[in-house]
């Protein structure tokens, strides 16, 4: 099936530190991929839609200078948190659909990164 | 906002079936029903989806009602694996307009 890479899946660093959290599709190709956010026993909050060869659109309230998206393949998205700081600590999450699969084809997720800003 | 309306929480007995249901009186003619879940500290994994005629496969099956207004996800027999966090989600699909909105989903908890 389907399968969704995200890397690394775990960064601890310093504040003011900028992290980049890379979403692979293995045996797909996505022109839209998605970034989400999850804080403690909270559910997914879409954070922005990134897409292949342009620019990726921001949620309300998600700052696009703070979460800079890159889609720069069909199966490559990053996503770097800037000038991280504690507030920023958090779980990210990527998800991206097979473009020919069919409009109903499912979103595949990555295993996550768990982001924590000391 | 979350399309979707789904009970907080929910047991079951290991071995049994588990039905979760889903209210989304407000689904598009265009729109489907997909259910993820999630286990602790994992990303989602996708369980099912349809549009108006109930689905199998083998994880689980999904009952849609005739006015699509809900739904049920039924796991036919439970295990202690099948603990997690299940979101039911309403979305167009493709591109742009396909993104998932997460409610605050059911817990399952399966137990011996």
């Amino acid at each position: 099936g389907a399968v969704v890479s995200q890397h690394p899946s775990r960064v601890i660093c310093k504040s003011g530190t900028s992290v980049k959290i890379e979403c692979r599709s293995l045996d797909f190709q996505a022109t839209t991929m998605f970034w989400y956010r999850q804080f403690p026993k909270q559910s997914l909050m879409l954070m922005a839609t990134s897409n292949e060869g342009s620019k990726a659109t921001y949620e309300q309230g998600v700052e696009k200078d703070k979460f800079l998206i890159n889609h720069a393949s069909l199966t490559l998205s990053t996503l770097t948190v800037t000038s991280a700081h504690p507030e920023d600590s958090s779980f990210y999450i990527c998800s991206a659909r097979d473009q020919g699969g069919g409009r109903s084809q499912p979103q595949h997720f990555g295993d996550g990164t768990r982001l924590s800003i000391l | 906002d979350a399309k979707t309306t789904q009970p907080p929480s929910m047991d079951c007995a290991e071995g049994r079936a588990a039905n979760l249901p889903c209210n989304h009186s407000t689904i598009s003619g265009n729109e489907y029903v997909y259910w993820y879940r999630q286990i602790h500290s994992q990303g989602p994994q996708y369980i099912i989806h349809g549009l108006k005629n109930n689905e199998t496969n083998e994880m689980a099956s999904l009952i849609i009602t005739e006015d699509r207004k809900s739904s049920t996800l039924i796991l036919p027999h439970a295990t202690l694996r099948d603990t997690a966090v299940y979101y039911c989600i309403v979305s167009a699909g493709s591109g742009n307009t396909g993104k998932l909105i997460f409610g605050q989903g059911t817990t399952l908890q399966v137990k011996p």
